[in-house]
């Protein structure tokens, strides 16, 4: 079962560049999410999905673009990468939101440095 | 908005010392989950409290849920090595299709 797989889990980017960050999960999750970790800032939610086709912001959306074509697939990109955006970005996923008995899968982490 | 607060940020312990981590939710909540993560790793979903002053115990550690279902506690009896990472608390948005984290405690055990 591989469960949340993200990629790449290293990147280094020039300030400008855009790339996206992949994850899929292969557990038939409906929801699935972003987060962004910095040292001593826990986990941020840049964006979420409820369904494919359904996208919404969360905490820290700016400079980040999603989309969910697919149930399995939520790809989120980086449209043009600033020093600030340096983080570990996980992707996570859930097949609900938060009711009890399911629990957040997440993935092992991109690692993104902006230089 | 719905705020989720962790105290306190950061513990150092000797092993074999107790550890606790607080977990409070400005709202009431219908649940709250407990993560995990290992320094360099991700989140791992360690356990699930749902009723009102729930108490649930895994080996040495001690999750509570408070009466009010507004806080919760993780307590770690006897700490070791193995005990080291950020502990995380959760409790699900008003929203769906999200939780709101806590900041975390992360809990270093000097040998």
């Amino acid at each position: 079962n591989a469960g949340v797989t993200q990629t790449p889990k290293f990147q280094v980017l020039k300030t400008g560049q855009s790339m996206t960050l992949q994850c899929a999960q292969d557990m038939n999750h409906e929801y699935m999410s972003w987060y962004r970790q910095d040292p001593g800032m826990g986990l941020r939610l840049i964006h979420y999905s409820v369904g494919a086709g359904i996208t919404d912001q969360g905490e820290v959306p700016n400079g980040y673009n999603v989309s969910r074509s697919t149930t399995e697939d939520f790809p989120l990109r980086l449209l043009s990468a600033a020093p600030s955006q340096t983080s570990v970005y996980f992707c996570a996923s859930t097949n609900s939101g938060g009711s009890p008995g399911n629990t957040i899968y997440f993935g092992e982490g991109s690692w993104l440095t902006v230089v | 908005g719905q705020q989720v607060m962790q105290i306190p940020q950061y513990q150092h312990v000797q092993e074999g010392e107790d550890f606790t981590t607080y977990c409070n939710s400005s709202t009431t909540l219908s649940n709250i989950q407990w993560y995990k993560q290992r320094p360099g790793g991700h989140p791992v979903f360690l356990i699930q409290l749902v009723k009102s002053g729930e108490v649930k115990k895994q080996k040495r550690l001690t999750f509570q849920f408070g009466e009010a279902k507004k806080n919760s506690s993780l307590h770690i009896t006897a700490t070791q090595t193995t005990d080291v990472g950020t502990y995380f608390c959760a409790g699900p948005h008003t929203n769906a299709g999200k939780s709101t984290f806590g900041d975390g405690t992360t809990l270093t055990v000097k040998p």
